[in-house]
């Protein structure tokens, strides 16, 4: 049974920098795309981005600038850092399970960490 | 970025009640579509895959339809553990983008 456990500051002032790691227990990891996605207090889910096991990333343009997604593949772990926080990266941040590496259907996103709640403010 | 627009953005519903919910892709996305359901300070869950797959341990009342552009997500008899927020999620291009969601309430 694949679980992912996440973990980092919760509390940033404005100008600091995000940071989150997410371990995966279980399963495949370098089967998979890894990934990030946040949620502002009340609204929709955002998609920030992917990297797979050997380092390849790929980004949402709307924060291309000021995010960094990284591995460690052998602690089977993967972390994101948004520099330069305003108070509307305000909001849930989880790490979930991507798509598959070989073309598959089966669709990304099927294994939630328990989600981290980040505020910014001064 | 491919915009997914779904409605309604909220219902009213009572226990028993058929349910549905579309989702209109503003480009095509073959059948690249997932349906999730949220509850209040948890992670979403994954309930449908490939436009019409039954995530596995997902109870068969919820099903999906839809291939292009629309899509719909229904529950066939709604209960009470339903009442929540339901997403729908594009992934054919990038980046994925999801739907603002419909919230069902009792």
């Amino acid at each position: 049974q694949v679980q992912l456990q996440q973990w980092g500051a919760g509390l940033l002032k404005p100008s600091e920098t995000l940071s989150l790691t997410c371990t995966v227990y279980g399963g495949s990891f370098s089967g998979y795309y890894w990934t990030w996605i946040r949620q502002p207090p009340g609204k929709g889910l955002e998609w920030i981005g992917e990297i797979n096991h050997s380092g390849t990333t790929k980004y949402n343009p709307s924060l291309k600038s000021r995010v960094t997604i990284s591995v460690d593949a052998s602690k089977h772990q993967f972390s994101l850092r948004l520099s330069s926080v305003i108070a509307a990266d305000t909001g849930f941040y989880f790490c979930a399970r991507g798509r598959r590496r070989t073309p598959s259907n089966y669709g990304p996103f099927d294994i939630w960490g328990q989600g981290t709640m980040v505020t910014v403010s001064s | 970025d491919n915009q997914m627009t779904q409605s309604p953005s909220s219902l009213s519903a009572s226990i028993g009640d058929r349910v549905t919910i579309t989702c209109r892709a503003s480009q095509g996305i073959r059948n690249d579509l997932g349906w999730f359901q949220q509850k209040p300070g948890k992670a979403p869950k994954r309930l449908i895959y490939a436009a019409s797959s039954l995530q596995s341990g997902v109870p068969s009342r919820f099903s999906a339809s839809g291939s292009g552009t629309e899509f719909t997500l229904t529950v066939s008899s709604l209960q009470p553990e339903d009442f929540a927020t339901y997403y729908c999620l594009q992934y054919n291009t990038n980046p994925p983008t999801f739907g603002q969601g419909t919230e069902v309430e009792i």
